[in-house]
């Protein structure tokens, strides 16, 4: 059974700071991997999505990186805003050819202070 | 598009109660999701439809729990009878096929339930 964790379960950092979110994978044989957003009392937010074939996704401000191999992800973060608090997500797919079983991980709360 | 709707946005009832959640995911997308979110278990996907077929309802807790896709654009969660520990925020989700094989899968605003 794939098991999800993102460590540390909680970040507080001052404005400006680059940050790394992390996330670690007990079974390797995933389909792809996505980190969401979700902002307290809405719905999640998709923020990157990476294939099993690729090594790293970036959009604007996020780097995404997944290391299949060795069970992990990381989310890069730069010149963090107050607007970035949040909590964060990584889930992943199984190899099941098209099946979309997504196990969620346990999310990482960050808070970005002014 | 008005996005994953999902109704109510907030429901308390009594223990026994049914309870019935309401999802209509936007529109063109063939696969629908119900996930449940707690502080213990994290967010766990209860049922998966494709073409609205449920394709996987292992996650689905106990007899209580009953979800049905009568068509593309509406689909239900049916809790009978409710009880203290359903207590939880449930979300709806849709997905699109992109190019490669992938999906993306976009949540609606979910259901805070409440059983007392």
């Amino acid at each position: 059974k794939q098991e999800v964790t993102q460590i540390p379960a909680a970040l507080s950092v001052p404005e400006g700071e680059n940050l790394v979110l992390n996330c670690s994978f007990t079974d390797s044989a995933i389909y792809n991997l996505q980190w969401f957003r979700q902002d307290p009392g809405k719905g999640l937010t998709s923020l990157l999505l990476i294939q099993s074939s690729q090594r790293e996704q970036t959009s604007g401000r996020l780097n995404a990186s997944l290391d299949k191999s060795s069970g992990r992800s990381t989310l890069y973060i730069a010149a963090s805003q107050p607007g970035d608090s949040a909590t964060y997500l990584c889930a992943v797919s199984p190899i099941s050819g098209g099946y979309q079983k997504v196990t969620f991980g346990t999310g990482t709360k960050l808070q970005v202070i002014p | 598009d008005a996005g994953v709707i999902q109704s109510p946005r907030h429901e308390v009832t009594e223990m026994g109660q049914e309870v019935t959640l309401r999802c209509k995911p936007i529109s063109g997308h063939n696969s629908l999701f119900w996930y449940r979110q707690t502080m213990m278990r994290g967010l766990e996907l209860l049922i998966y439809f494709n073409n609205n077929v449920p394709i996987d309802d292992s996650g689905m807790p106990e007899d209580r729990f009953s979800a049905k896709m009568p068509n593309a654009s509406f689909s239900t969660l049916k809790i009978q009878p409710s009880e203290p520990r359903d207590s939880a925020v449930y979300f709806c989700a849709s997905s699109l096929r992109l190019a490669g094989g992938n999906y993306e899968q976009y949540f609606g605003p979910g259901t805070r339930l409440t059983v007392t």
